[in-house]
């Protein structure tokens, strides 16, 4: 199975600031997904994207998120207006099919200051 | 809702040791279980998964049976080595009548650690 890349790995950002992740597509996975691990605690589902679009998202993934895949390019996490509890490790993770194991990138390190 | 429950860690044991984490779930119908591992600075990596009663998910020397009756989703390895120190996640994966577009829920976690 290709390996699912994630940039950037770490991200430093200042509270109130705005970040984008990014996940590299491949062409034959139509499912992808966002989770977050905040330190020490449960990786949390964030929302799932399907035929660009959301196809469900959790509690957590309120207005100052959002994802898109304009044009079959990166898939990407947006945060609007950061907050201290953003800190996390966030995941993507892409299968071929939704009843398909997900496959997940290495992770990019949130650190909001 | 669904839930993911796997024993406190952390699990230290010496190589060649036998290992058994536990996990047990809570969901409705059918879900597909998985076993994740993450090695240290590294994502999450699938080790083995089952999509029904009684599957026996293996890879690399890990199992896990898929126990209905008890709800249960155990990994197991019968002679550990210290590459196999890592965190190890149970995870489910339930579609709800097609409406649920598998996500994951996860367990909290379980760190190995062996020593030589």
């Amino acid at each position: 199975e290709p390996e699912v890349t994630q940039t950037p790995s770490h991200q430093v950002t200042q509270m109130g600031q705005e970040v984008i992740l990014r996940c590299v597509p491949i062409s034959n996975h139509l499912y992808f997904y966002w989770y977050r691990q905040i330190l020490g605690q449960k990786v949390e589902f964030l929302v799932s994207f399907y035929n660009n679009e959301i196809s469900e998202k959790s509690e957590i993934f309120d207005d100052q998120f959002s994802v898109e895949r304009p044009d079959g390019s990166n898939f990407t996490l947006k945060i609007r207006s950061t907050k201290l509890e953003d800190s996390a490790m966030y995941f993507c993770a892409r299968s071929t099919g939704s009843n398909q194991p997900q496959h997940f990138g290495d992770g990019t390190r949130l650190s909001i200051l | 809702g669904n839930s993911v429950t796997q024993m406190e860690g952390p699990v230290t044991l010496s190589e060649e040791a036998f290992l058994t984490i536990n996990c047990t779930y809570t969901a409705t119908g059918y879900p597909s279980l998985f076993w994740y591992v993450q090695y240290p600075g590294e994502g999450l990596q699938l080790l083995l998964k089952a999509t029904k009663a009684d599957d026996k998910g293996s890879n690399k020397g890990f199992e896990a049976t898929y126990r209905k009756e008890t709800t249960s989703f155990h990994l197991e390895k019968g002679s550990v080595q210290v590459s196999d120190s890592a965190v190890y996640f149970c995870a489910l994966s339930h579609l709800a009548g097609g409406t649920s577009y598998g996500k994951l829920t996860f367990g909290q976690g379980t760190i190995l650690t062996v020593h030589p």
